[in-house]
């Protein structure tokens, strides 16, 4: 398959370990955010979203933590598996209704 | 499957060539979102609709490229006279209209402008 993003920030962990991806986003007034999964060829896969008016938010094995202070948006992945190799990406809603997206993180798991 | 699905998922052309592409947005969604996806880049918001309404316009939106949503269903973008810059990823999301409900993609259309 076609690779998703070929310069992006690598994230590089054992099978088993948690996994912690980072991102800062730009503007203070967002007050909604989504972590997107995506695998090379396919679109953005809906992980986990938060609202401003939390500061951390738990699914089945991920975790969204949100700084608004620092304008900083994490996504931690309890014991990765191989099949959370993908590119992830934070993204932010603001006043209107588009989604503004970070650069992506390419998150590779070894076995 | 009750998800997004795009058609086609990969679309050839030479320059100079229009093309269409179409969005079946989740059933029970009414609104619609058009996002354009380069090599190395996150989506970048094009268009939305609600219902057959197009409300927002980005300005990556040029006089080449319309929108439509005919019966608040589902929807299609073209692309007149295509450019080689216009070579991407191009994806629909649909969401519901209950405040900032998440938005959902499907599988993107992949263009390569010759």
């Amino acid at each position: 398959g076609e690779s998703v993003g070929l310069h992006l920030p690598t994230l590089s962990v054992q099978e088993g370990d948690n996994s912690i991806i980072n991102c800062a986003y730009s503007n203070s007034a967002s007050d909604y955010f989504i972590w997107y999964k995506q695998e090379s060829g396919k679109g953005p896969q809906f992980i986990i979203d938060i609202r401003s008016n939390m500061d951390k938010r738990q699914g089945q094995r991920v975790t969204v933590l949100l700084n608004k202070t620092v304008k900083h948006l994490s996504l931690q992945i309890a014991a990765t598996q191989p099949g959370d190799s993908a590119v992830y990406f934070c993204a932010e809603n603001n006043a209107g209704n588009m989604l503004t997206f970070g650069g992506g993180t390419r998150l590779m798991v070894k076995p | 499957d009750t998800g997004v699905s795009q058609n086609p998922r990969h679309k050839i052309t030479k320059r100079g060539q229009n093309v269409t592409f179409r969005c079946d947005p989740i059933s029970e969604h009414n609104r619609l979102y058009w996002y354009r996806q380069t090599l190395g880049q996150g989506p970048e918001f094009l268009t939305y609709f609600q219902n057959e309404a197009q409300l927002e316009k980005s300005r990556l939106l040029s006089d080449r490229f319309s929108a439509e949503r005919p019966k608040g269903s589902f929807s299609t973008l073209e692309i007149q006279r295509t450019e080689q810059g216009d070579s991407a990823m191009y994806l629909c999301a649909s969401s519901s209209w209950l405040g900032k409900e998440t938005q959902y993609f499907g599988p993107g259309t992949r263009l390569l402008v010759l």
